[in-house]
C-alpha cells in the first residue's frame, strides 16, 4: 500500500457517457498530479493541483476536468466519453513539487465500449 | 509528448546477470528520477538524481545522469526474478514547472 487510494479500481462504461475518478493522497501530501497511461501515448500528464489549486495543465482534453477538495483528496472527471479514452488513470502525490518523488496510487483501469 | 525515450524497449536477461537501461531527454532538468511498474500496477519510485550529480547508488542500483549529452543510464546489478518490470525514467524540468515528464519505459524481463 503506498499510501495513494484511488478508487474504483476498474469501471466499464458505454461512449458518451460521464465517469468520476477519486484519489485521495498520501498523508500529508499537498500536491495531486493526474496521468493517463494508454499503449500508444504511454504516461501522459493531465493536471496537477497544490493544496486545492490548479498548478499545471498538461495535455488534458476539455471534456475532462479535475478538482481538489479542501480536505486534499481529487476527483477527475471525464465526460463524453470515446473509445480512445480507456486507458489507465492513475494519480500520484507529492510533499511539494517534484524533488522528492511522486507516490502513485494503483490505478483506475477505464474501458470505455 | 514524451520527454524521455528509454533504450530499449524491452530487455531480457539472465538472474544474476546485470542489466542496463538508457534514458534520453530533450530539455534542461533539475532532476531525473526512475521508477519501476510492475504489470497493470502503480509505479514506484527507485531513485532520484539531481542534474549537479553525475552518479548515485542505492542497494543495487546504479544511476549516472550526463547533462552535457541529456542522458542517463540505470543499473541493476545481480538482476533478480522480482527485477522483473517496465522501468521509466522521468524528468523535472528546470524552468519552474514541478509535474514530471515520463520516458517511454524498458520492459525488463529476468529469465530465472
Amino acid at each position: 500500500d503506498s499510501g495513494v487510494t484511488q478508487t474504483p479500481k476498474h469501471l466499464i462504461t458505454a461512449t458518451g457517457q460521464r465517469v468520476t475518478l477519486r484519489c485521495s493522497p498520501r498523508s500529508g501530501d499537498l500536491s495531486v498530479y493526474w496521468y493517463q497511461q494508454s499503449l500508444d501515448q504511454g504516461l501522459q500528464f493531465l493536471i496537477q493541483y497544490y493544496n486545492g489549486e490548479e498548478r499545471a495543465k498538461g495535455n488534458i482534453l476539455e471534456r475532462f476536468s479535475a478538482q481538489q477538495f479542501p480536505d486534499l483528496h481529487s476527483e477527475l472527471n471525464l465526460s463524453s466519453l470515446e473509445l480512445g479514452d480507456s486507458a489507465l488513470y492513475f494519480c500520484a502525490s507529492s510533499v511539494d513539487g517534484a524533488m522528492g518523488g511522486y507516490t502513485f496510487g494503483s490505478g483506475t483501469r477505464l474501458t470505455v465500449v | 509528448s514524451q520527454q524521455g525515450e528509454e533504450d530499449p524497449q524491452a530487455l531480457s536477461i539472465q538472474e544474476g546477470e546485470n542489466a542496463t537501461m538508457n534514458c534520453s531527454y530533450k530539455t534542461s532538468i533539475n532532476n531525473l528520477q526512475w521508477y519501476r511498474q510492475n504489470s497493470g500496477r502503480g509505479l514506484v519510485h527507485l531513485i532520484l538524481i539531481r542534474s549537479n550529480e553525475r552518479e548515485k547508488h542505492s542497494g543495487r542500483l546504479r544511476v549516472t545522469l550526463d547533462t552535457s549529452k541529456k542522458s542517463s543510464s540505470l543499473l541493476i546489478t545481480a538482476s533478480r526474478a522480482a527485477d522483473t518490470a517496465s522501468y521509466f525514467c522521468a524528468t523535472e524540468a528546470n524552468f519552474g514547472n514541478e509535474k514530471l515528464t515520463f520516458g517511454t519505459g524498458t520492459r525488463l524481463t529476468i529469465i530465472p
